[in-house]
């Protein structure tokens, strides 16, 4: 069980906002940058967010990045069907000196 | 372009050992820190090690501390995983990633992985 939580699933129409949330703790999340990673089926993750709210070049502004004390979330505006992936956050742990990734989140276009 | 390729993946049994390799290219490899990060069939993924980019720092999971080794050569644009004591959930697609520049615990850069079964 990971130390850093997401929900398993998410799901929204064409058009819609999604949000993804992940809760962690003060050793983590509220003492660091997250990251959100997005996982389309058989491929190598890819970062979508960095440093809580920095998007790479090349990553659409539909995606957004926001934290909270120990809780972040991403969400995806304007959702399309080439969003449907699995969504991690992660950050560094400063207690337990370690990378800790959410479960993941598997995001469904209805 | 910039490329991150794994290779040294196959089939192990428990209790023996691998040695996985990434090699990187189209960029300055000794400027950058590197992770292992895993993938169990199936599962979401889990980080495995770190390495600070002068090969100085190193930090695991503790589902690997004391098995695994991480290591690099900046002469040969290489970061490797020496992975002993395999056991069954050592299992996964095995990815090395590039930390970004200025905020190493995020992962810009990935390869497409190489698989790794622990099986008798």
């Amino acid at each position: 069980q990971s130390v850093v939580t997401q929900p398993p699933s998410a799901s929204g129409t064409p058009g819609q906002v999604v949000t993804i949330s992940c809760s962690g703790s003060t050793s983590n999340i509220g003492n660091s940058y997250v990251s959100w990673y997005q996982q389309l089926p058989g491929t190598a993750p890819k970062l979508l967010i960095h440093e809580n709210n920095q998007r790479p070049s090349g990553v659409p502004d539909r995606f957004s990045g926001s934290k909270s004390g120990t809780s972040a979330s991403l969400a995806i505006s304007g959702l399309r069907s080439e969003d449907e992936a699995d969504y991690y956050c992660a950050a560094w742990d400063d207690s337990l000196r370690v990378v800790v990734f959410g479960g993941g989140t598997k995001v469904t276009v209805l | 372009q910039v490329q991150l390729v794994e290779s040294g993946g196959g089939v192990v049994q428990p209790g023996r050992s691998l040695r996985l390799s990434c090699a990187a290219s189209a960029f300055t490899f000794g400027d950058y820190a590197m992770h292992w990060v895993r993938q169990a069939p199936g599962k979401g993924l889990e980080w495995v090690a770190l390495i600070s980019y002068d090969g100085t720092n190193k930090y695991y999971a503790d589902s690997v501390k004391g098995r695994f080794t991480i290591s690099r050569d900046n002469y040969k644009n290489t970061l490797s995983l020496q992975m002993n004591s395999l056991r069954a959930e050592d299992t996964a697609l095995y990815y090395c990633a590039r930390g970004l520049r200025y905020y190493t615990k995020a992962m810009e850069v990935w390869g497409k992985g190489t698989t790794v079964t622990v099986s008798s």
